[in-house]
């Protein structure tokens, strides 16, 4: 059972644009992490928020974290042709030793 | 730095043939994990281990053994491989628990088909 789900599931946009992806789960957390997947590759690690953090920054990305609504948002400014790929938010919930992923959002960035 | 790396790539097997997949990571990490991954599912953990000589099951473990005899190996294997394995299976390393937290650090992926 995965414990985020990425909303929304596909997502395209204009060059340029700003992209914006959803991530809710279910149970407390230590920390929450965004991952983009391009086509045919694994996994690479953008981002990781800590629970008592409310947002940060990393280049053109920017999380927020919400707890009381069990919530997490990915923003991708200034979207290039190379961002178009899935993007999975993961959670470690603390007791647990593995990270849970969600199903992903697949984002189009048109040229 | 090699990271994670995952042999082999691609490969096609016939219902009821064994094979192992290997996967390697040269960060000294702790703990390693095999996930699988189909359209429209995410990523689902087969089985993961927290240091060498330990392993234990994760959310799909039915049909899949794995071993970890060194650390900076995890071994997956398929006993009698069945259709229902077809799938892109990947390894992931992380450290121990820490105060930064833990991220993961993938391979590229074994594309595994049974026919």
């Amino acid at each position: 059972s995965q414990q985020g789900e990425e909303d929304p599931q596909a997502l395209s946009i204009q060059e340029g644009e700003n992209a914006t992806m959803n991530c809710s789960y279910k149970t407390s957390i230590n920390n929450l992490q965004w991952y983009r997947q391009n086509s045919g590759r694994g996994l690479v690690h953008l981002i990781l928020i800590r629970s008592n953090e409310r947002e940060k920054h990393s280049g053109r990305l920017r999380v927020t974290l919400d707890t009381s609504k069990k919530s997490s948002s990915l923003l991708i400014t200034a979207s290039r042709a190379a961002d178009t790929a899935s993007y999975f938010c993961a959670t470690d919930g603390g007791s647990a030793r593995q990270l849970t992923f969600g199903s992903g959002t697949q984002l189009t960035v048109l040229p | 730095n090699a990271g994670v790396t995952q042999t082999p790539k691609f490969r096609v097997l016939k219902t009821g043939q064994s094979m192992t997949l290997l996967c390697a990571q040269d960060m000294n990490h702790e703990y390693m994990y095999w996930y699988r991954q189909d359209p429209g599912m995410g990523l689902r953990l087969i089985h993961y281990s927290v240091g060498e000589g330990t392993t234990a099951k994760g959310e799909v473990p039915d049909g899949y053994n794995v071993s970890r005899l060194k650390k900076q190996n995890f071994l997956l294997g398929l006993e009698s491989a069945a259709p229902s394995q077809t799938s892109v299976y990947f390894c992931a390393s992380s450290p121990s628990r820490g105060t930064g937290g833990r991220s993961y650090t993938f391979g590229s992926g074994t594309r595994l088909t049974v026919v």
